[in-house]
């Protein structure tokens, strides 16, 4: 059973197109997050909600607004695209456990190349 | 803010040990994250410390000193499947990812 699914994998568009990743997560969990990881690796948080409320709201270009219509969903829309958009889109979600931390469950990353 | 620092790559033999050493500077500690991450894969969860010492689990083992901001994920027994990238992470909810220290394990 997958815990944290993502659609679509792979995403190829034009620059300054619009474009939506969806992401669902089975696990029960409050939490969920958006991640950018560049080619450098780098994974940097974007965006949180809890119980549909947003709680985390890094800097990024309004272009992106997250939208969460229940707590098993969080998905990204994507206005004008640019080519720095171009990066792997990681979900996670996380309840915090019995160990009393965060651990946070990824989904597996949506590929976009903006030409 | 954060600043997480991590070598970028090691390389080690299949059997050995390798010790990845993290260094983090924060305005507020909430806890330590170990991830693992294969290639084209998604991050997944190694370890937490919250507390100073040696957390073990396994082949694997994290140490935190919070005194230093220091952190190291230790790795015995090398085997293939552990070559990956592995990510030290910061904070609760918000966490701060290192860059990754990209680990190579060779026959």
């Amino acid at each position: 059973d997958t815990a944290v699914s993502q659609t679509p994998k792979y995403l190829v568009t034009q620059m300054g197109n619009d474009k939506s990743i969806k992401c669902e997560q089975n696990l029960g969990h409050d939490t969920m997050y958006w991640y950018k990881q560049d080619s450098k690796k780098f994974l940097k948080i974007m965006f949180s909600y809890n119980n549909k409320e947003l709680i985390i709201n890094e800097t990024v270009p309004n272009r992106f607004s997250p939208k969460s219509p229940d707590k098993a969903h969080l998905n990204l829309h994507i206005n004008s695209l640019e080519l720095g958009d171009s990066a792997v889109y990681f979900c996670a979600s996380s309840q915090v456990g019995t160990g009393g931390h965060n651990e946070q469950f990824f989904g597996p990353g949506t590929r976009l190349t903006v030409l | 803010g954060q600043n997480i620092d991590q070598p970028t790559e090691m390389t080690a033999t299949e059997g050995a040990i390798v010790q990845i050493n993290c260094t983090y500077q924060t305005s507020g500690f909430n806890g330590l994250f170990w991830y693992q991450q294969h290639a084209g894969e998604a991050p997944t969860f190694l370890s937490y410390n919250v507390l100073d010492g040696l957390e073990e689990k396994g082949r694997f083992s994290s140490f935190l000193s919070r005194s230093k901001g220091y952190s190291y994920l230790l790795l015995k027994e090398l085997q293939m499947k552990d070559s990956a990238s592995y990510l030290c992470a910061v904070g609760d909810y918000k966490l701060s990812f290192g860059a990754g220290t990209t680990v190579t394990v060779r026959a």
